[in-house]
């Protein structure tokens, strides 16, 4: 199975402030890494898929990088609205998805 | 407008049996992909399985093959996800969940709003 990993667990940030969240996998996973945001009572929401491709209606201080076995989500500029947990999902392994642990984002 | 509409939230018994389900409309339905993701209170998200409604093919992760049954009914655009016999353990927030497959991709694009569980004596 692909193991997935994600770096820092949680951060506290400010508004206006670049965030960098790193995930690793198990094995190399090409290009086959998705990042979604999820809120307190919600449903997870598609961030970017295929590591650097931003889902429609996404804002585009939300970026993706990486392939292979490091890949990056980064916030350029943190908003109220952005404050929640991150979590990246492999789908190489193609019909056994696996989440990393998540990257809680909270007010410094 | 696509839509994942799930059934409501259940208070069950351990050893008691359930079933719920997940609702599309707005698209194919027997041409896309369905997975179940478990998240337990405070945790993060787990893959479950997943199911292609068109000919009913699954696929359980290794930590929910023989705990959980995943279905699908095509003639009603529903997929179900079912236990035996619930143990406390079971209590959790579970979403249904559309997977969409591009050349080089695939990705969970739209979500159900969830159906929590609660197992308690």
């Amino acid at each position: 199975d692909i193991q997935m990993t994600q770096s820092p667990s949680s951060l506290s940030a400010s508004v206006g402030d670049r965030v960098t969240i790193t995930c690793r996998a198990s094995q190399s996973i090409s290009s086959y890494l998705n990042w979604y945001q999820q809120k307190p009572g919600k449903a997870p929401k598609l961030l970017i898929y295929a590591a650097s491709s931003l889902q429609s209606g996404v804002p585009s201080r939300f970026s993706g990088s990486g392939s292979g076995t490091d890949f990056t989500l980064t916030i350029s500029s943190l908003q109220p609205e952005d404050f929640a947990t991150y979590y990246c999902q492999q789908s190489y392994s193609t019909l056994l998805f696996t989440f990393g642990p998540g990257t809680k984002v909270d007010i410094k | 407008e696509v839509q994942l509409v799930q059934s409501g939230a259940e208070v069950k018994k351990p050893g008691e049996s359930l079933k719920i389900s997940c609702k599309g409309s707005g698209y194919s339905f027997t041409s896309y992909w369905i997975g179940w993701v478990r998240q337990m209170p405070g945790k993060g998200l787990e893959w479950m399985g997943i199911i292609y409604p068109g000919d009913s093919d699954t696929r359980y992760s290794p930590s929910f093959q023989g705990q959980v049954t995943i279905s699908a009914d095509k003639s009603i655009s529903t997929a179900y996800l079912q236990w035996s016999s619930l143990k406390a353990s079971d209590t959790a927030m579970y979403y249904c969940a559309r997977r969409n497959d591009g050349d080089y991709s695939a990705e969970i694009d739209y979500w159900g709003q969830g159906t929590l569980v609660t197992v308690s004596s």
